[in-house]
């Protein structure tokens, strides 16, 4: 079965430069969702998306924006990195008439040197 | 507002003993549901349970069994005989109102879970 891929796995990143990391959900599935983790912590929510629309928002910095796309895979873009930022991404996708299961995508790791 | 208490930050156990995970929530609201994930050292989320809070039945899959309680507001994870495998980070999750659709989730802490040989 198809699962939510995440582009790229991996990324290197210098201060005050800027990143997007790319996220492509399951298909049919309607909503997706970034969250964050840092080293040591949970996963944190940052925002979401339905049907193109921004649906929910969390502790997402100024700095970060995001959208999701006609073919409903979404983007992240991150300027101005700083060290703090290094953590890794998760995206998850669902179907909003479901029951909420979210699947989630294998995660970008970003370091921010 | 909702939140999601794992007060069990490390735990390490000898292969073959059995271990329960703690989680305790908090929620106003009377729809949501509970998760549990399980996430290895490669780093993935690995999807383990949902429960929603209108089933309180407890639940087994081979050597995982999960009992949920609202009067206490916990939902505990148990795995019976652990093995090395085992070895992981679990996170209790919680998302609110199911019944508008899809709903982010929050998090606790994770419990570091070592299996010794």
């Amino acid at each position: 079965a198809a699962g939510v891929i995440q582009s790229p796995r991996h990324l290197i990143k210098e201060k005050r430069e800027t990143a997007t990391l790319k996220c492509y959900p399951i298909p049919r599935h309607d909503t997706v969702y970034w969250y964050q983790q840092g080293p040591g912590q949970d996963p944190q929510f940052l925002i979401s998306f339905y049907e193109k629309m921004q649906s929910d928002k969390g502790s997402i910095p100024d700095r970060f924006s995001a959208q999701q796309f006609s073919d409903y895979h979404s983007e992240l873009n991150m300027s101005s990195l700083e060290l703090g930022d290094s953590a890794l991404y998760f995206c998850a996708s669902s179907r909003r008439t479901g029951n909420n299961e979210q699947f989630f995508g294998p995660g970008t790791r970003l370091t921010v040197l | 507002a909702q939140k999601v208490t794992q007060a069990q930050t490390e735990i390490s156990v000898v292969e073959k003993e059995d271990v329960t995970l703690d989680c305790v929530y908090e929620t106003r609201d009377t729809t949501y549901y509970l998760f549990w994930y399980k996430q290895p050292p490669s780093g993935e989320l690995v999807f383990l349970i949902r429960r929603n809070s209108f089933d309180e039945q407890n639940e087994i899959s081979g050597r995982y069994s999960w009992n949920f309680q609202k009067s206490t507001s916990s939902f505990n994870f148990t795995i019976t005989a652990s093995q090395v495998v085992d070895s992981a980070v679990y996170f209790c999750a919680l998302s609110e109102g199911f019944l508008q659709g899809a709903q982010k989730l929050v998090f606790g802490q994770g419990t570091r879970l070592t299996i010794n040989p």
